[in-house]
């Protein structure tokens, strides 16, 4: 079956730099998508990895290896409105999109 | 501003009592998809349009149906609301369902309660 895993929640504190991993074990690779949802509220899209490698856009950026079925989100100066949940969703090999649960992330002042 | 549209936003029904939730776009995008999401869970995909073709994901229960008159309006039809069917539904667009940065834009959402 098709699989990501994320941990589930964690916590940061505001000014710190924090990195959220995914797994992943899908039939396919067509790209990775970082999204963030707020409670309540639709995900907007962050980031899309189909190369290995580093991602950067501003303070967020994401980082894929495919050899490892591993990215990681790295959150920099963490602000107390980047409180939200992180998805990440694979793109298989039918361009389905596989969702994680999301990492539900806790800034504290 | 090009945006995806959902209404209502909040939704109250009564179990076994039809319920229609409407979505409409101005980004001109081909797919337009519907998920259903609960509470810490993954978005679950329940089906999606490329242009009029319709794809209809093989778990998705018979109750829900969709219809998509044109480009810019795709509708959710639950035909006999169960307490399990209480969530939130997104709609989302994307310009194409092949390879590259093809992100999907989300609505708001409606949140369905049913009693």
């Amino acid at each position: 079956g098709q699989n990501i895993d994320q941990p589930t929640e964690m916590t940061a504190t505001e000014g710190a730099i924090v990195q959220i991993n995914c797994t992943y074990q899908t039939s396919g690779f067509n790209g990775l998508f970082w999204y963030q949802q707020h409670a309540g509220e639709a995900p907007t899209f962050l980031s899309y990895n189909v190369l290995d490698g580093l991602e950067e856009k501003g303070r967020f950026s994401s980082f894929l290896s495919r050899s490892k079925g591993y990215s990681y989100l790295l959150l920099k100066e963490l602000q107390m409105k980047d409180s939200a949940s992180y998805l990440c969703a694979v793109m298989d090999s039918n361009y389905q999109l596989i969702w994680g649960a999301g990492t539900k992330l806790i800034i504290k002042p | 501003d090009a945006m995806v549209i959902q209404n209502p936003r909040y939704q109250v029904t009564q179990f076994g009592k039809p319920v229609t939730l409407s979505c409409s776009q101005t980004l001109n995008h081909n797919v337009m998809y519907w998920y259903q999401q609960k509470s810490s869970q993954a978005p679950k995909l329940l089906f999606h349009y490329y242009d009029k073709d319709f794809n209809n994901e093989a778990d998705t229960p018979d109750n829900f149906q969709s219809r998509r008159p044109n480009t810019s309006f795709c509708f959710l039809d639950i035909r006999s609301p169960g307490l399990g069917d209480a969530a939130m539904y997104l709609c989302a667009t994307s310009r194409a369902t092949g390879g590259g940065p093809n992100e999907q834009f989300f609505g708001p959402g409606t949140r369905l309660t049913v009693l």
